[in-house]
């Protein structure tokens, strides 16, 4: 089972700062099958950037995605006050293979 | 409007039995498979498994193997999750959400479970 490990655990920024979270994966993602996620209080998961760097249907452009092999970054250029939330990255090895990570809260300093 | 839409929330106790739904509307329900996504209260968020509901295949994570069941039926395009015996520690948020490209891009709400004594 591939392990997901996300850095730093809470990350405290300021509206208008950059966020860059990390997801460091045990073994290599194939194909870059890596997803991020934002969930708040409340609301169920939203799909943010799919295959490492794609961005889901509607997400803003001050969302992106980067990162091969067991390394991959979540950047957030300019935070606005509804990024505010929880970020989880989740890897594809198979169907029978799929792990998320712990979570990045990103919280307002 | 393309939607999943979950079962209301559960209050049970310890050993009986649950059967939770999720049903799509406004896309092919049965061409997507159905991933089972569980979250324990103030944590993160556990992959359980997933089910294609054209043909009921069904991977169940190691994790949870043995201890819960996927099914579905494409006829009115439902999917369920259901335990024989619930425990304590099943106590938990719930969600279903639709498989694309690697990665989950539709969800439903959520069923909150609760077991307890």
């Amino acid at each position: 089972e591939i392990v997901l490990t996300q850095s730093p655990g809470t990350l405290s920024l300021s509206p208008g700062e950059r966020a860059t979270l990390s997801c460091r994966a045990s073994q290599s993602v194939s194909s870059n099958y890596l997803a991020w996620y934002q969930q708040k209080p409340g609301q169920a998961p939203r799909l943010l950037i799919y295959a490492a760097s794609s961005r889901a249907t509607g997400i803003p452009d001050r969302f992106s995605g980067s990162g091969s092999g067991t390394d991959f970054t979540l950047t957030i250029s300019r935070l606005e006050p509804e990024d505010f939330a929880v970020y989880y990255c989740q890897q594809y090895g198979s169907l029978s293979l799929l792990t998320f990570g712990g979570g990045t809260k990103v919280e307002i300093k | 409007e393309v939607l999943l839409v979950q079962s209301g929330a559960e209050v049970k106790k310890p050993g009986e039995s649950l059967k939770l739904s999720c049903k799509g509307s406004g896309y092919s329900f049965s061409n997507h498979w159905i991933g089972w996504v569980r979250q324990m209260p103030g944590k993160g968020l556990e992959w359980m498994g997933i089910i294609y509901p054209g043909d009921s295949d069904t991977r169940y994570s190691p994790s949870f193997q043995g201890q819960v069941t996927f099914s579905a039926d494409k006829s009115i395009n439902t999917a369920y999750l259901q335990w024989s015996s619930l425990k304590a520690s099943d106590t938990a948020m719930y969600y279903c959400a639709r498989h694309t490209h690697s990665s989950f891009d539709l969800w439903g709400r959520g069923t909150l479970v609760t077991v307890s004594s």
